[in-house]
């Protein structure tokens, strides 16, 4: 099967460092990754679309200076939370795109707490 | 009035129980529906995939969709404790997902010895 990865699993920062989110897929090639944002008890909400080579596409809402997304490889997609705030806690969770069959494979998610 | 509507439970069974999981939907541009189960602090696993209306079965599992009533249901036989996680509901209007996908807020299902 598809295997997908995220590091870190669990961070903590303080309040208005930076956090980098890598989301790399082991087995096949993605050139497309999505991030997802999910609260507890809630569903996983789209945050934005990202494409090897090209400039993400962010959902309405979501900040694109705050929450930079490199998609830099056919296997690999970052999520930087820039200058994070207590809440930008939450759990992040990556998906690649496999294109044959059309599938999206999930990470484990990454909790991210800002004190 | 959010696009995918799901209960979120939880909902508690006895082992054994047939375990009815519902999502209702609005956007009728939807063809392609999923099912995934998604264990605490974990990522979501893809459980069940359906196109259009009708019913697909996979082991102790069966996906039903029915467009006219913009409805779609997961049922789970003979349910284990392992079966206990939040099962979420996705939609797409693309094959897979290649798009977007929208989910359920999620169902967390408790299975009890």
């Amino acid at each position: 099967g598809a295997v997908v990865s995220q590091h870190p699993s669990r961070v903590i920062c303080k309040s208005g460092t930076s956090v980098k989110i890598e989301c790399r897929s082991l087995d096949f090639q993605a050139t497309t990754m999505f991030w997802y944002r999910q609260f507890p008890k809630q569903s996983l909400m789209l945050m934005a679309t990202s494409n090897e080579g090209s400039k993400a596409t962010y959902e309405q809402g979501v900040e694109k200076d705050k929450f930079l997304i490199n998609h830099a490889s056919l296997t690999l997609s970052t999520l930087t939370v820039t200058s994070a705030h207590p809440e930008d806690s939450s759990f992040y969770i990556c998906s690649a795109l496999r294109d044959d069959p059309s599938e999206q494979y999930f990470g484990p998610g990454t909790r991210l707490t800002v004190t | 009035q959010k696009e995918v509507e799901q209960d979120p439970g939880p909902l508690s069974v006895p082992e054994g129980a047939i375990v009815s999981l519902n999502c209702t939907y609005s956007n009728s541009a939807f063809q392609y529906f999923m099912w995934y189960r998604q264990y605490s602090r974990k990522g979501p696993e893809l459980l069940m995939y359906t196109y259009s209306s009708g019913n697909k079965e996979d082991g102790r599992f069966t996906a039903q969709v029915d467009k006219s009533s913009k409805y779609i249901s997961l049922f789970i036989r003979d349910s284990q404790p392992s079966d206990s996680a939040t099962y979420l509901c996705a939609m797409s209007t693309t094959p897979g997902g290649g798009n977007k996908l929208t989910f359920g807020t999620g169902t967390q299902l408790k299975v009890e010895l």
